[in-house]
This record gives structure tokens, C-alpha cells and sequence, in this order.
């Protein structure tokens, strides 16, 4: 399957602090980029849907100031929580889609665990 | 389905037994299904897809099937073993739009 890149794996900032996580996809030019967050032992939640160029669509209840989302080129995507706090804490995690060619499969990033102080 | 609660399903199998793992989806307008497998730590990992159009389709040593009268999807996998061991998602969408999960399910292997 495709390779989706995610780093950093894990993170750990004082509150207050932004922190920023890359999402890239190696062998493929993605449509759409998603980020999710995963509570433990919960389902993943989708947080928002990018596509290169535009600007992102947030789902419902998500800040979009607090989580800034950067989709520069079809190849990386990026996640900046901004003056994280404790609650911020959880595991992110992006995937990536390609066109139609590949029905609607979205290939996954081994996730972001985010700590913070 | 939507996730819902903190109590993940579990089902546990003995080595070498087959394994069914049930999921109950929620829009009867969802025309592509997905079946993900977790492991702890790491990100989803696509397993096998199955179209509206069909009620069953065939990988290596995993099955899907799809019953859209009761909104019902299974995984099957054959001989299971302990690299098995995973919490299992299967997921919904229509019209090419979002993803949706289910709450997951914990496959636990027993020797």
C-alpha cells in the first residue's frame, strides 16, 4: 500500500507552547489530506479535511484556531496546535487519499502521541 | 457508527481459529465500506474494501461481507494468529465524501 509519513511520533511541550506535526505522502501526490484524533481506546475523529491549496474544513466542535492546518503541496500537510494545553493531549494521526483511481481508500500515518505539561 | 463510550469490544481466539468481527453502520446511503486493522501505538492499516454493489469479496486469509438489508458489514480471517492481535475498525462512506468509523473491536489471540 502507499506510505504515509508522519512525524514527529512522539512530542512533549509545556502548556502553552505550539507544536507542529507533518504529514507526507512518499510515492503518491494526495487529493486530500485528513487529520484525526484518537482518544485511547476510542474510535478515530476525524478534525478536519484538507485539500492542497485550499483552505481546510473543519469538522463540527474543532477549532480551527487552535488547530492551524497547512496543506502546501500534494505531498505534505501539516497540523500546528497552537498554545496547547493538557487537554490537547491525545494521539493525531493524518491520512492520505489519492484520486478516484484508488476509490476512496485512505492510507494512514503512524500518529503523533502529544504529552502536554 | 459513530465511536461511542470507552468500553472497546473484545473477542478473543484461540490460535489457528477462524475469527468474526461484526460492525453495525448507520447510513443506509453508504455505498463503500472499509475494514482497518490498529495496532497499539501505530496508525490504521487498510485490510480490504467492499463496494455496495457486492456482499462479499475475498482477500488473503480475510473475507468481507456485506449485508445492506440490516446495515451489517463482518470480517472474517482464517487461521488467526498472533500477529492478528489488533483492535479492528471498519469504516463507512458515500459519495466519495469522509470516512466514518466504528467504534472498534480488540482481536485477542490465546496460544
Amino acid at each position: 500500500g502507499a506510505v504515509v509519513s508522519q512525524h514527529p511520533s512522539w512530542v512533549i511541550c509545556k502548556s502553552g507552547t505550539s507544536v507542529k506535526i507533518e504529514c507526507r505522502s512518499l510515492d503518491f501526490q494526495a487529493t486530500t489530506m485528513f487529520w484525526y484524533r484518537q482518544f485511547p481506546k476510542q474510535s478515530l475523529m476525524l478534525m478536519a479535511t484538507s485539500n492542497e491549496g485550499s483552505k481546510a474544513t473543519y469538522e463540527q466542535g474543532v477549532e480551527k484556531d487552535k488547530f492551524l492546518i497547512n496543506h502546501a503541496s500534494l505531498t505534505l500537510s501539516t497540523l500546528t496546535v497552537t498554545s496547547a494545553h493538557p487537554e490537547d493531549s491525545s494521539f493525531y494521526i493524518c491520512s492520505a487519499r489519492f484520486g478516484s483511481l484508488h476509490e476512496n481508500i485512505q492510507y494512514f500515518g503512524a500518529g503523533t502521541r502529544l504529552s502536554v505539561l | 457508527g459513530e465511536s461511542v463510550g470507552l468500553h472497546l469490544p473484545t473477542l478473543s481466539v484461540q490460535e489457528g481459529d477462524n475469527s468474526i468481527i461484526n460492525c453495525a453502520y448507520s447510513n443506509s446511503a453508504s455505498d463503500y465500506f472499509i475494514w482497518y486493522k490498529q495496532e497499539s501505538g501505530k496508525g490504521p492499516q487498510f485490510i480490504i474494501d467492499i463496494r455496495s454493489n457486492m456482499d462479499k469479496r475475498q482477500g488473503q486469509r480475510v473475507t468481507v461481507l456485506l449485508n445492506k438489508t440490516v446495515k451489517h458489514l463482518s470480517l472474517q480471517i482464517a487461521a488467526t494468529q498472533p500477529g492478528d492481535s489488533a483492535v479492528y475498525f471498519c469504516a463507512e462512506t458515500w459519495g466519495a465524501q469522509k470516512l466514518v468509523f466504528g467504534q472498534g473491536t480488540r482481536l485477542t489471540i490465546n496460544p
